[in-house]
């Protein structure tokens, strides 16, 4: 079974970045995606963006096109994503996830998240 | 992109009633690509069912999910108090995703 491991919790500036990782502790970890989503207080879950090791370029979802970087080290089975130009906005939880990837003719797609790492809490303050 | 509209918004229910949340999509969710997820306060949230009506590894028979093309219901038999949570669904099938805002079943 699986277990992702996070990062612990960050209080920021804003305008500063931050980055937040998730250590995979088994399984092969190049051929999964790992993905981030986010929840704001008193709101809902949301996918920021997400990456396979094994294809190496990273998915984003349009809001956070520009402000987010999500990277893989297999070396490290560590996934990452930070964050820049922090606003108040961004004060949440974030979660990594895990899922299956799905290797067709025309590329990959994604399948449901399996496993979740415990959550960093990102507060964003002056 | 495919938007999910959840509804209810909150169901009040008492132990050992079913529970029905509903999931419809702004356009046809392909080859049934649609998960449903259990989140509780301060833990991660629980893959519950995929592929519409798959329950994920150690998810009890008490949830079932149903549904095709736009409509998609997950119910809950025999409410237990550990069942009252957000509910979400998501779906995938692409190189991106998207949830619905949630449902949150509380104890009436």
């Amino acid at each position: 079974q699986v277990q992702l491991v996070q990062s612990g919790a960050e209080v920021k500036k804003p305008g500063s970045s931050v980055k937040v990782s998730c250590k995979a502790s088994a399984g092969t970890f190049r051929s999964y995606a790992f993905s981030w989503v986010r929840q704001a207080p008193g709101q809902g879950l949301e996918w920021m963006g997400g990456i396979t090791p094994m294809f190496g370029t990273p998915n984003y979802a349009q809001k956070f096109q520009g402000r987010v970087t999500i990277t893989a080290d297999e070396a490290t089975r560590t996934a990452y994503m930070e964050l820049s130009s922090l606003r108040s906005e961004d004060t949440a939880v974030y979660f990594c996830a895990r899922s299956v990837v799905v290797v067709i003719a025309a590329g990959y797609y994604y399948y449901a998240m399996d496993a979740w790492g415990q959550g960093t809490t990102v507060t964003v303050s002056s | 992109e495919i938007v999910l509209t959840q509804s209810p918004g909150t169901l009040s229910l008492s132990p050992g009633a079913r529970a029905t949340l509903s999931c419809r999509a702004s356009q046809s969710v392909g080859s049934g690509y649609l998960a449903w997820y259990q989140h509780k306060p301060g833990q991660a949230p629980r893959l519950l069912i995929y592929a519409t009506s798959t329950r994920a590894t150690g998810i009890s028979d008490r949830f079932s999910g149903s549904g095709s093309g736009t409509d998609f219901t997950l119910s809950i038999s025999r409410l237990q108090p550990e069942d009252f949570a957000v509910y979400y669904c998501q779906q995938y099938g692409s190189s991106t995703y998207t949830f619905g805002q949630g449902t949150r079943l509380e104890i009436k």
